[in-house]
């Protein structure tokens, strides 16, 4: 699991509430990811980090932001939560060997009311 | 939608039988990879196949690449039980690789 892990692990909150998922990894791996994985969907990229402070927008980061203060932390908070962003929420890290692969934390099941 | 497209949807089998799963995509790639899914996992990485490779084998798996069509299948052969997963092909885009677009997957059924 590249030492990743996701908190919490299941929420259920109220329209309108503000939401934050945190990432943590423990290798320094410089690029870390959300995605949110809907059926018939796949997965789909919220927002990425590739260092501290740094960030960028993915494809489906409207009502989604961000946060890297830390190497080991990435931090997904929905402002104002709303029924759509009932998901389920994946981090991953990008390897940085040669193989340009991802490894996913165990993600988090969020259901907003 | 950037993303690719898979097929089937969902596949059910016969353990010991081979299982293929085919993933389109629509833009240069650098890279296209496999991952699979348990029930309620995370996906875990299979098997990469690079833009200038036709043909990849790790165990079980072959991978295929065809550039040209855009396409890509993956084969599992001699299927088990502990093979019923979902599966995933991903591409790295030629211009930002370290970005991964996935298709919306392949539910596969091995029945023991």
């Amino acid at each position: 699991d590249a030492g990743i892990t996701q908190s919490p692990r299941h929420k259920v909150t109220e329209t309108g509430t503000p939401v934050t998922l945190r990432c943590h990894q423990t290798e320094n791996h410089r690029y870390m990811y959300w995605y949110r994985q809907d059926p018939g969907h796949g997965l789909r990229l919220i927002h990425y980090s590739y260092g501290v402070k740094d960030t960028d927008k993915g494809e489906v980061s409207d009502g989604y932001s961000v946060s890297r203060s830390k190497t080991e932390d990435f931090l997904l908070t929905l402002e104002s939560a709303t029924s759509s962003q009932t998901s389920v929420y994946f981090c991953a890290i990008r390897n940085q060997g040669s193989l340009e692969t991802q490894y996913f934390g165990p993600g988090t099941r969020l259901l907003v009311l | 939608s950037q993303q690719g497209e898979e097929d089937p949807q969902a596949l059910s089998i016969q353990e010991g039988e081979n299982a293929t799963m085919n993933c389109s995509y629509k833009t240069s790639i650098n890279n296209l990879q496999w991952y699979r899914q348990n029930s309620g996992r995370g996906l875990v990485h299979l098997i990469l196949i690079r833009s200038n490779e036709r043909e990849k084998h790790s165990g079980r798996l072959r991978v295929t690449l065809d550039t040209s069509k855009k396409s890509s299948s993956l084969l599992i052969t001699a299927s088990r039980a502990a093979d019923t997963a979902s599966y995933f092909c991903a591409t790295a885009p030629m211009d930002s690789s370290y970005k991964l677009i996935f298709g919306s997957g392949t539910r596969l059924l091995v029945r023991p």
